[in-house]
């Protein structure tokens, strides 16, 4: 079945800077692939998503940009907020009931 | 619009008691799922449903575990005897489809 890998796990910024948090999958067949946030105590929020016939999508300060031959896609936030701060979760699939989950990626915005 | 809503939003109990979960969908979402969610790791499928049927639930353990969605809306999920091993957040997702998932807050479950 797929695997997804998510680096880094943890990841500090300064205000305003960028921030790149990087995916692998293993199942050259998956062709979705959504970003979540997941704040503390909360379920997480579909932030951003990209289907394989795409190479990138930007949604203001957010984008992700997918190379299908390596396997691998990264969330990119470009100024980044202290309200950005949150646990961050990639994910794959090729149906609807596969969809894999990376371990996360905890991300602090320092003010 | 309204999101996923799940109740209770924390539980706790000792090991070997029953628990159950709730979940109402976003509305006019067909396809829900539930998912377990362990400190420090990604959501993992526990059960698909596609109306009030069954798509998949290959990684729901069965021998306590059991879900249901009877009139394809509201979906609970049970766990009977509980273990240790089940303390997690409990999250419930629709969908609208394209693989589009929309997730609840959570159930966190503390098993003592």
């Amino acid at each position: 079945g797929e695997n997804v890998e998510q680096h880094p796990s943890t990841l500090s910024v300064q205000e305003g800077d960028s921030a790149v948090i990087k995916c692998t999958y293993s199942d050259s067949a998956s062709n979705y692939f959504p970003w979540y946030k997941q704040e503390l105590g909360k379920g997480p929020q579909l932030i951003i998503d990209i289907r394989s016939n795409v190479g990138e999508k930007k949604d203001q300060r957010i984008a992700v940009t997918l190379n299908k031959t390596a396997k691998h896609f990264s969330l990119h936030i470009t100024e980044t907020q202290p309200e950005d701060s949150a646990v961050y979760f990639c994910a794959a699939s090729i149906r609807s009931d596969d969809m894999r989950f990376g371990a996360g990626t905890r991300l602090t915005v320092k003010p | 619009e309204a999101g996923v809503a799940q109740s209770p939003r924390y539980k706790i109990i000792e090991k070997r008691q029953s628990v159950a979960f709730w979940c109402n969908p976003i509305s006019g979402h067909a396809t829900l799922y539930w998912y377990q969610q362990i400190l420090g790791q990604g959501p993992k499928l526990l059960i698909q449903f596609q109306n009030n049927g069954v798509v998949d639930d290959s990684q729901l353990p069965k021998d306590r575990f059991s879900a249901e969605r009877l009139k394809g809306v509201d979906s609970t999920l049970k766990i009977q005897p509980a273990k240790l091993e089940d303390s997690a957040v409990y999250l419930c997702a629709s969908s609208p489809g394209k693989n589009i998932q929309y997730f609840g807050a959570g159930t966190r479950l503390s098993v003592l």
